[in-house]
């Protein structure tokens, strides 16, 4: 079954520190992959996807994610934390239907 | 782990029909529901916030007489794509929020095709 892990029910980064939301994906084909982030009583909200080309992917607020096919991995990283980034992190990807992985609760600690 | 449904899983239906999308959360409550668009290999789009027992909050350039959504209980929000045209053809994904936490719950998603 074509699935998305998040391995990491939270992650508790110190403010200023790098981070690393980890995403593996079982999907067949050559899927987009996405980042999501909610905030509290928020809907999603998108920060960045993978299609082709490069393999280090830029988005909003800093985020970036590094895809690796032969670990099938895309994992999400910033260089430098805010407390402001602390909020729930999903990763999906879609080939035809999108499929989420069950989310990271990020926790920047100042 | 909590459960979403949506039903049906997909539906193909005529231009100018209207079409119902469930959508519940069956081991928990939730009391906010987001609802989603999603076209092939695109990014979701959030098309409204549906809080229990209040009218849904509709994002900028989402037709809320076109989209009617429903959030009788905390278990069940209906949306509701009135007189679908070939361009509502699409993916329509909930999710919910339970009570306790903040955690969303995706449901599967609905495949709608108006043709």
């Amino acid at each position: 079954a074509q699935s998305v892990a998040q391995p990491e029910d939270q992650v508790n980064v110190a403010e200023g520190n790098p981070l690393t939301v980890k995403c593996t994906y079982s999907v067949s084909g050559n899927p987009y992959l996405f980042w999501y982030v909610q905030y509290p009583n928020r809907g999603l909200q998108f920060l960045l996807k993978y299609i082709t080309g490069d393999n280090l992917v830029k988005g909003s607020y800093g985020f970036e994610a590094e895809f690796n096919k032969s670990q099938t991995s895309f994992h999400l990283k910033k260089p430098s934390a805010l407390v402001s980034d602390s909020a729930l992190y999903f990763c999906a990807a879609s080939d035809d239907k999108i499929i989420f992985g069950k989310g990271t609760r990020l926790h920047i600690l100042p | 782990g909590a459960v979403v449904s949506q039903h049906p899983s997909w539906v193909i239906c005529k231009s100018g029909t209207s079409v119902k999308i469930e959508c519940r959360s069956l081991d928990f409550q939730a009391t906010t529901m987001f609802w989603y668009r999603q076209f092939p290999k695109q990014s979701l789009m959030l098309m409204a916030t549906s809080n229990e027992g209040s009218k849904a909050t509709y994002e900028q350039g989402v037709e809320k007489d076109k989209f009617l959504i429903n959030h009788a209980s905390l278990t069940l929000s209906t949306l509701t794509v009135t007189s679908a045209h070939p361009e509502d053809s699409s993916f329509y994904i909930c999710s919910a929020q339970s009570v306790r936490g903040g955690q969303q719950f995706f449901g599967p998603g609905t495949r709608l095709t108006v043709l």
